[in-house]
């Protein structure tokens, strides 16, 4: 069945750039019924949406991070990517990925999610 | 940006007992064209990534037990736990997939009494 799978850094300095990806197993990205997306849990605090993107590369930004968010997919490793500038110690959180499901675009809840990753900004 | 706010935010049930949880948003997640409901619930355990229940306020994820059933429509929503079991404990969350940027509750955790 579909997995999906967070990498990168668990420690980041401020200012400088946070960078995941998530790796789709099981199944292909390069499929036009889904959107993928992230999601974060700060310590403490409720989930936030950070964004989505659809296998294309149309990407939709949560407006409260859209000046530092860049999502990117990369069909051919099966992957779709996050970078988070000029963070600072309020990103510190877990990092989710998760497919957005149903056949419905970007409209739709997330029905698979990755185990999460966290990142930490000191 | 569509708000939801959850109630209560933390609750204890006995086992065997029922559990509901109550969500609000700030506008109707109705959209008339489908009748659909735009909602959301999720569960998360500890150490876990969020799971979902729910979806379209009311029909219920493949595999989640008969217990947990979704309510509601237009601005109000009500995820019940029939009867309460051990492994339910863990904070749930409602959210709004109606509109960009999608949105949260601020999640309930449930516990054992």
């Amino acid at each position: 069945q579909l997995q999906l799978q967070e990498s990168g850094p668990g420690l980041v300095k401020p200012s400088e750039t946070l960078s995941l990806a998530c790796t789709v197993s099981g199944g292909s990205i390069n499929t036009n019924i889904y959107f993928w997306g992230w999601i974060r849990l700060p310590p403490g605090k409720g989930l936030e949406w950070i964004g989505s993107i659809s296998y294309s590369g149309g990407t939709h930004y949560n407006p409260s991070l859209k000046s530092r968010v860049t999502m990117s997919v990369d069909t051919s490793k099966n992957q779709f990517s996050l970078n988070l500038s000029s963070v600072t110690a309020a990103d510190t959180a877990v990092y989710y990925c998760a497919r957005v499901g149903g056949g419905y675009g970007l409209y739709d809840a997330f029905d698979i999610w990755g185990q999460g990753t966290m990142v930490t900004v000191s | 940006d569509i708000v939801m706010t959850q109630s209560p935010d933390s609750l204890a049930v006995s086992l065997g007992e029922r559990a509901t949880i109550n969500c609000k948003s700030s506008q109707s997640l109705l959209y008339s064209s489908n009748n659909k409901n735009y909602l959301a619930w999720y569960q998360q355990k500890p150490r876990q990534p969020p799971k979902l229940l729910i979806y379209w306020a009311s029909t219920r994820e493949s595999g989640v037990p008969e217990r947990f059933s979704g309510s509601g429509s237009g601005t109000d929503f009500t995820l019940t736990i029939g009867s309460l079991q051990a492994e339910d404990v863990a904070v749930y969350y409602c959210q709004q997939y109606y509109d960009t940027p999608i949105t949260f509750g601020q999640g309930t955790r449930l516990e054992i009494k």
